[in-house]
């Protein structure tokens, strides 16, 4: 039972560049996530889907798409990455009430 | 949308000490965790507790839906309990799950 598994765990892009982060969970959970962490802003909700085929912007929306491939895979792309989007990315699932996080993907653009 | 707060933001303890770390919310919530990232980054629940009292060895949470606060409590401190705590709500299970800015903790030897 791997969890919630997030491809790659480091990436470094050349502003302008496009790029996909994966994730997917094998818990059988409706619930998904994108979040960001930045030092002192703690985590910041980037898209979430209540369910398979449904999703909805969050917080810090700007720059990024998702998909919601089926009910394990949620994805967030960045289709022009710019120095601002340098973060840690973490994804994660739901099931009443408790939240499961992947490892994160620390992604730096330069 | 809700606004979540929590205090203090950074807190140093000597090992053996106990702590209280605080979360407000600006509205009211059906769903609210508290969490922990360890220092290699890594986030774990510890509490799903929209209301009441729980407790899971040294840690106890208590949420107070009416007054819009939660509480969480670290007794006889270890220096494994370093880290941030992050306190999470939103208006539903599966709804738009909201952090708090966290609490730096730091226990000392």
């Amino acid at each position: 039972n791997a969890g919630v598994t997030q491809t790659p765990k480091f990436q470094v892009l050349k502003t302008g560049q496009s790029m996909t982060l994966q994730c997917a969970q094998d818990m059988n959970h409706n619930s998904m996530y994108w979040y960001r962490q930045d030092p002192g802003m703690g985590l910041r909700l980037i898209y979430y889907s209540a369910s398979e085929g449904t999703t909805d912007k969050g917080e810090v929306p700007n720059g990024y798409n998702v998909s919601r491939l089926n009910k394990r895979e949620f994805s967030l792309r960045l289709e022009s990455a710019a120095p601002s989007q340098t973060s840690v990315y973490f994804c994660a699932s739901e099931k009443v009430g408790e939240a499961f996080f992947g490892q994160g993907t620390r992604l730096t653009v330069v | 949308g809700i606004q979540v707060e929590q205090s203090p933001p950074d807190l140093i303890l000597q090992e053996g000490a106990n702590s209280t770390l605080r979360c407000n919310f600006s509205d009211s919530v059906n769903n609210l965790q508290w969490f922990h990232q360890n220092p290699w980054g890594q986030l774990i629940n510890l509490f799903y507790i929209p209301s009441g009292t729980k407790q899971n060895g040294r840690l106890s949470a208590t949420t107070v839906a009416t007054e819009r606060y939660s509480l969480l409590y670290i007794s006889s401190s270890q220096t494994t309990d370093s880290g941030v705590y992050f306190c999470a709500v939103a208006y539903n299970q599966g709804g738009k799950l909201i952090f708090g800015q966290g609490t730096e903790l730091s226990v000392k030897p």
